[in-house]
């Protein structure tokens, strides 16, 4: 079937604005993680999902930033109060059961906040 | 904190030559992944190799990971310019759960025609 997908492609915002990315992950996958990438970096872990709970928030900078996957498959990240530093690619992944598998990525959502 | 970190954080080739690039971390893994990124958007999976495995195969790739010195090296035979991305190892570690991924800055791989 197809691959992880995330939408919007591209958001731009301003300061101060409420952001929420989607992430449709492959369809059967249990795990669903997400990580923001900025210019030049490699990729850092926000949160992991096992079904519908997050299992692992350790990764999520503030209380700013919050995400959810209801029905176990698509999940959202939702951005308060965005700030500049907040500018970055925030991609999604998702693997069959989590431990110890390949996790597959989408293209990414490149925010950015003026 | 960052614990893959690939070496070179650069490398230009002539299309032909091979490419290795190599990645050390800090703590015991599950296992290493290494991925291809271009133009800064989605990551393409490329090779996983488990704390268990000395040496993968997979095309013109060929990873090989030794636990004892904590360090990964991905070469790609026969470069094509096509090749042209970055290149970065994430690690699995033991002691995480739910196999959140680290990793490093990556290698920024420039292959020319």
């Amino acid at each position: 079937g197809a691959g992880v997908s995330q939408t919007p492609s591209n958001k731009v915002t301003e300061k101060g604005k409420y952001v929420e990315l989607r992430c449709d992950p492959i369809s059967g996958h249990t795990a669903l993680y997400w990580y923001r990438q900025s210019l030049g970096q490699g990729p850092e872990f926000l949160i992991y999902f096992q079904g519908t709970g997050a299992a692992d928030d350790s990764g999520l900078p503030n209380d700013r930033f919050f995400a959810v996957r209801p029905e176990g498959s698509v999940s959202t990240l939702k951005i308060q109060r965005t700030e500049r530093g907040d500018s970055a690619v925030y991609l999604c992944a998702s693997s069959r059961q989590g431990v110890g598998e390949t996790q597959y990525f989408g293209p990414g959502t490149r925010l950015l906040v003026l | 904190s960052q614990q893959g970190e690939e070496d070179p954080q650069a490398l230009s080739i002539q299309e032909g030559e091979n490419a290795t690039m190599n990645c050390s971390y800090k703590t015991s893994i599950n296992n290493l992944q290494w991925y291809r990124q271009n133009s800064g958007r989605g990551l393409v999976h490329l090779i996983l190799i488990r704390s268990n495995e000395r040496e993968k195969h997979s095309g013109r790739l060929r990873v090989t990971l030794d636990t004892s010195k904590k360090s990964s090296s991905l070469l790609i035979t026969a470069s094509r310019a096509a090749d042209t991305a970055s290149y970065f190892c994430a690690t699995d570690a033991r002691e995480t759960s739910g196999s959140r991924l680290t990793f490093g800055e990556g290698t920024q791989l420039t292959v020319n025609p």
